[in-house]
């Protein structure tokens, strides 16, 4: 069976850093590209960032860029998530995705994680 | 960046109609169109791909169509299970956006 499972999420204070990871199972890890989405309360859908299969071609949505930092360990099926700089805006639950199709930069995705919960509040 | 526009944010109808849902990109995609479906307090799921292509394991009353700017999901036969907030996702390059969702409730 296909599974994502997200850790790292908690109660950050504005300006502070999280890292979170995700740990995937079965599939062949190092084939797909992966994304982050996320969901701010009551909210829609946000693209985050994604990473290509081997990990080396990174994105990153502009909300994030230069404050948070994908990375992936395909000796480990591990997706990870550095977050620093963190603003209230970045409170949302964090999923986790697996791309649907073994292209080489992200798509769509089919599989999700059940998320991490990121709150930022002093 | 490419932005993508949903219309209506939201949606009633009752049981049994044909319900569409549009979806617009500032800038032509191609066919490089998803379509999610997210449930309350669930995770979203992936319905329809490629614009038209169905999802393993989804209804066929779910269907997609259109190509570069302008995309519809149409659901022909409303079912209570379908209430939900449907999602646009544009998937040709990163940022992949999404739309801000439809809300579709029965009537």
């Amino acid at each position: 069976e296909v599974q994502l499972v997200e850790s790292g999420g908690g109660l950050v204070q504005p300006g502070g850093s999280l890292r979170l990871s995700c740990a995937a199972s079965g599939f062949t890890f190092s084939s797909y590209a992966m994304s982050w989405v996320r969901q701010a309360p009551g909210q829609g859908l946000e693209w985050v960032s994604g990473i290509s299969g081997s990990g080396g071609s990174k994105f990153y949505a502009d909300s994030v860029k230069g404050r948070f930092t994908i990375s992936r360990d395909n000796s480990k099926n591990t997706l990870n998530l550095q977050m620093n700089s963190l603003r209230a805006e970045d409170t949302a639950v964090y999923y986790c995705a697996k791309d649907h199709s073994s292209t080489y930069y992200p798509t769509c995705m089919d599989v999700w994680g059940k998320g991490t919960t990121v709150t930022v509040s002093s | 960046d490419i932005q993508m526009t949903q219309s209506p944010s939201s949606l009633s109808a009752s049981v049994g109609d044909r319900v569409t849902i549009t979806c617009r990109a500032s800038q032509g995609i191609g066919n490089y169109l998803a379509w999610y479906q997210q449930k309350p307090g669930k995770v979203p799921k992936l319905l329809i791909y490629i614009a038209s292509a169905l999802e393993s394991g989804v209804p066929s009353r779910f269907s997609g169509s259109g190509s570069g700017t302008e995309f519809t999901l149409t659901i022909s036969s409303l079912q209570p299970e379908d209430v939900a907030t449907y999602y646009c996702q544009k998937s040709n390059s990163a940022p992949n956006t999404f739309g801000q969702g439809t809300r579709l409730e029965i009537k």
